[in-house]
């Protein structure tokens, strides 16, 4: 079976643009959740959706946000690009939104602001 | 609040070596689950064990093993006879028992392996 895909793979954008980035999850999987690993950090979760709905948020501005598909797949939404947001943004599905289910990462999009 | 930290930012061994990666996290939560996750250069996270908060057994699997103390907050990850391929980057993580799809990661650990 597939992985988790994400597209494009990598990204460069002008401060101001905007960006949207594509998750497909693994098949059957209905729980879809973004994260932001700035270089040298560790991942921060941004979002959850589950059955199409926001279940969950991290702490990122309104600038941020996204959306589920009827196949569950997913988009990330960003709007007036800093440079701060300059990230490999990972992609990770689950079979539920949570219980002992484990969450699979996608390789991720890497964007660059400049 | 959670929070996950790994104090080693970077270690290097010799290939056959045996290494241990350190982590420690803080919660107030009775029920939680801790993670480890490989980040190679590909930069997929790549699952490598789950355990819950009421289960301190230590875990084997391979050359891979776990420690989880909750007495002292931690749950380190020892590879024993490293390997080229272990080379990458390692995440410890913390959910909440009642938000278990919302992993905090630590800073990681960067491992080398050289030949």
């Amino acid at each position: 079976d597939a992985g988790v895909t994400q597209s494009p793979t990598h990204l460069i954008k002008t401060r101001g643009q905007h960006v949207t980035l594509r998750c497909s999850p693994i098949s059957g999987h209905k729980s879809v959740s973004w994260y932001q690993q700035v270089l040298g950090q560790g991942p921060q979760f941004i979002f959850q959706y589950y059955e199409k709905e926001e279940r969950g948020r991290g702490n990122f501005p309104d600038r941020f946000s996204a959306r589920q598909f009827p196949n569950y797949s997913s988009e990330l939404n960003v709007n007036a690009l800093l440079l701060g947001d300059s990230a490999l943004y990972l992609c990770a599905s689950s079979l539920a939104r949570q219980g002992l289910y484990e969450q699979y990462f996608g390789p991720g999009t890497r964007l660059t602001v400049t | 609040a959670q929070k996950v930290t790994q104090a080693q930012t970077e270690i290097s061994v010799v290939e056959k070596e045996d290494v241990t990666l350190d982590c420690v996290y803080e919660t107030r939560d009775t029920t939680y689950y801790l993670f480890w996750y490989k980040q190679p250069p590909s930069g997929e996270l790549v699952f490598l064990i789950r355990r819950n908060s009421f289960d301190e057994q230590n875990e084997i699997s391979g050359r891979y093993s776990w420690n989880f103390q909750k007495s002292t907050s931690s749950f380190n990850f020892t590879i024993t006879a490293s390997q080229v391929v272990d080379s990458a980057v390692y995440f410890c993580a913390l959910s909440r028992g009642d938000s278990s799809y919302k992993l905090i990661f630590g800073s990681g650990t960067r491992l080398l392996v050289r030949p």
